[in-house]
């Protein structure tokens, strides 16, 4: 299996903050990662795709980038709506996709 | 707009047979060229990719369940389905069927699943 590390695991921020998240694969996986929001009760939402797309109707101030083996999710300025737990997961490889374990942005 | 709906029982007794079925709508599985499938979240934890089907019959399963599953697609009913055997409390979670090309655009609301004699 691929392992996907996501850090850190917790992050605290203000409304209006900069917030940067990491997902680091255990081999390279070229540019096929995508990241998720999910909030309590909810189905995780695709935010990027293929390592920096921007999935339709996403805000803007959400970025991916990187490729191979390390991919960071920036938000530029933190919203309200914005505190949430966030995953990276890879589909380089179907034996399986494999899911960081999340990073939780909580409000600080 | 493409909408997922997960059906099936709340409560499994340990060693029995996990079955679910999703139910398509505002699109067509049939001739489509996504793939259909499953991921779950146990209670506070993260996601797990199962597997995933295409229209023809096509798939590919977690290899860590793969012994374990079934996943089968019924296009007159637009559904597919989920089949886990031999369940442990540790298949207790939330359930979700997907439809994406690698990544997953679109998810069911979730189905949670509690094993438990």
């Amino acid at each position: 299996d691929i392992q996907m590390t996501q850090s850190p695991s917790t992050v605290s921020a203000s409304v209006g903050d900069r917030v940067t998240i990491t997902c680091r694969a255990s081999q390279s996986i070229g540019d096929r990662l995508a990241w998720y929001q999910q909030k309590p009760g909810k189905a995780p939402k695709v935010l990027i795709y293929q390592a920096s797309n921007l999935q339709s109707g996403v805000p803007s101030r959400f970025r991916g980038s990187g490729s191979g083996t390390e991919f960071t999710l920036t938000i530029s300025s933190l919203q309200p709506d914005d505190f949430a737990t966030y995953y990276c997961q890879q589909y380089h490889d179907y034996s399986p996709y494999t899911f960081g374990q999340g990073t939780r942005l909580e409000i600080k | 707009q493409l909408q997922l709906q997960e059906s099936g029982p709340g409560l499994v007794k340990p060693s029995e047979t996990l079955s679910l079925t999703c139910t398509v709508s505002g699109g067509s599985i049939s001739g489509s060229s996504y793939y259909w499938g499953w991921i779950r979240q146990p209670p506070g934890k993260g996601l797990e990719w199962i597997g995933t089907i295409y229209y023809s019959g096509t798939t590919y399963y977690n290899p860590s369940l793969n012994s374990r599953i079934t996943i089968s697609v019924d296009t007159s009913k637009n559904q597919f389905s989920l089949r886990l055997y031999s369940v442990t409390a540790a298949d207790t979670g939330v359930y979700y069927c997907i439809r994406g090309s690698g990544y997953y655009p679109s998810w069911g609301q979730g189905n949670l699943v509690t094993v438990s004699s």
